[in-house]
């Protein structure tokens, strides 16, 4: 039972574009989000967070944008840049337990 | 970068024969956890210690074992490999217990191919 999903595998944006990397959650008792980013023969690297009482947190050209209704959040990197060409990892965190439940990953291509 | 090294960064088996593989951090932090990623699943913990001799099961754990003599050393042991533990293995560490902190780091990861 995959409780984080990221339905696209792979995405390819233009450089200078906006990149929207999506989400969905099934277990209604996570309570913070975090994206995680990947490169080739490398452990992932912590990028951005929210918490459950927020909608939007924004570090620079990354944004996480949070729908507790839908059980949705996105990530939004804008612009888009050659160096962000990596695996985006979503995971979450449920109140009272210490462990992360990561998606499967989307693939992000920026083409120059 | 936190100071976390994995050792060895690649290794081929035959199924059957036992693996160990070593995480070592110079970070003194507390908290340790084992992960492997998977095409189709993302990473799924495996096992974690939140101190030397305490450890406990993650979701994936069957088929491994763990130990924590030292808090510098998690280790990660494959008693008898199969083609379904090939993978990529990857050792997080962090100073906190929850993980509603942005303080997860990860090693460079192993590379497990059983034949």
């Amino acid at each position: 039972d995959q409780q984080v999903k990221q339905n696209s595998p792979s995405l390819s944006v233009q450089e200078g574009r906006i990149s929207i990397l999506n989400c969905d959650y099934t277990n209604s008792m996570f309570d913070y989000f975090l994206w995680y980013k990947k490169y080739p023969a490398e452990g992932p690297t912590f990028l951005i967070s929210i918490s459950s009482i927020k909608d939007k947190n924004e570090d620079g050209r990354f944004t996480v944008f949070l729908n507790k209704s839908a059980k949705h959040l996105s990530l939004h990197i804008v612009p888009s840049q050659p160096g962000d060409s990596a695996v985006y990892f979503c995971a979450a965190s449920a109140i009272g337990n210490e462990k992360l439940t990561f998606g499967t990953g989307t693939r992000l291509t920026i083409i120059p | 970068d936190a100071g976390i090294t994995q050792s060895p960064r690649h290794k081929v088996t035959e199924t059957g024969t036992p693996v160990t593989l070593r995480c070592h951090q110079t970070e003194n932090h507390r908290y340790m956890y084992w992960y492997r990623q998977d095409p189709g699943h993302g990473l799924r913990l495996i096992h974690y210690s939140y101190g030397v001799k305490d450890t406990d099961k993650g979701e994936v754990s069957d088929g491994y074992s763990v130990s924590r003599s030292k808090t510098e050393d998690f280790l990660l042991t494959l008693e008898s490999a199969t083609s379904s533990q090939t993978s990529v293995y990857f050792c997080a560490i962090s100073p906190v217990l929850t993980a509603s902190t942005d303080t997860q780091y990860f090693g460079p990861g192993t590379r497990l191919t059983v034949l």
